[in-house]
């Protein structure tokens, strides 16, 4: 049981360039989570999904795109990336469906992505 | 809109003291209230999770209390140990039950 997987763990780009972050989770959660971790900011929520093939704008959506194609995965996309974007980036899961409610629970988060954007 | 606090933003104690963090929220309509845990590079690690319904919860050393009504929880670390040194974030859940709204956290020193 690996929990909740990020991948990668740390990535330079240049302004303009784009790429995707992969985050797994195992625990069969219905919910998923991006986030993203600023110094003196705290964690400001991206993006997040209730379930496969749904997802919903956060806090700080702008310049991010999600998918969420398979139940135990969700990416994260930077189509255009800017300076701004330079931070370490979370990924988390929670909530084990239980008869015909999901029991929204502990969040579980991933070791998270250290990206530079130059 | 929520807003979270934690105060103190840092705090350095010497080893075997109790000491209480504290984390203030501006909307008393929530969901839960957890209380995580970050060592430097490292991602969150859960340590506390409390209801809306409910007035505190225990682990071991820890215990979290939760005051809605005043806007108010408290994370107390009992007898507390150089490895307790860390971050900890104060995190809570809004009543649609997805977003959630973190505090910038209290850097926590225990010495030896």
């Amino acid at each position: 049981n690996a929990g909740v997987t990020q991948t990668p763990k740390f990535r330079v780009l240049k302004t303009g360039q784009s790429m995707t972050l992969l985050c797994a989770q195992d625990m069969n959660h219905e919910y998923m989570y991006w986030y993203r971790q600023d110094p003196g900011m705290g964690l400001r929520l991206i993006h997040y999904s209730v379930g496969e093939g749904t997802t919903a704008k956060g806090e700080v959506p702008d310049g991010y795109n999600v998918s969420r194609l398979k139940k135990q995965n969700f990416l994260l996309g930077l189509e255009s990336a800017a300076p701004s974007q330079t931070s370490v980036y979370f990924c988390a899961s929670s909530g084990i469906k239980r008869g015909a409610l999901p029991y929204t629970d502990t969040q579980y988060f991933g070791p998270g992505t250290r990206l530079t954007v130059l | 809109k929520q807003e979270v606090t934690q105060i103190p933003a840092a705090l350095s104690v010497p080893e075997g003291e109790n000491l209480v963090l504290n984390c203030s929220f501006t909307d008393s309509a929530i969901y839960n209230l957890q209380w995580f845990r970050q060592d430097p590079g490292k991602g969150l690690t859960s340590l506390l999770l409390i209801q809306s319904s409910q007035r505190e919860q225990t682990s071991g050393r820890l215990n979290a209390s939760l005051d809605k009504s005043s806007g108010r929880s408290t994370l107390y670390i009992a007898a507390s140990q150089p490895g307790d040194s860390a971050t900890y974030l104060c995190a809570v859940r809004d009543t649609g039950g997805f977003k959630t709204i973190f505090g910038a956290g209290t850097r926590l020193f225990v010495k030896a």
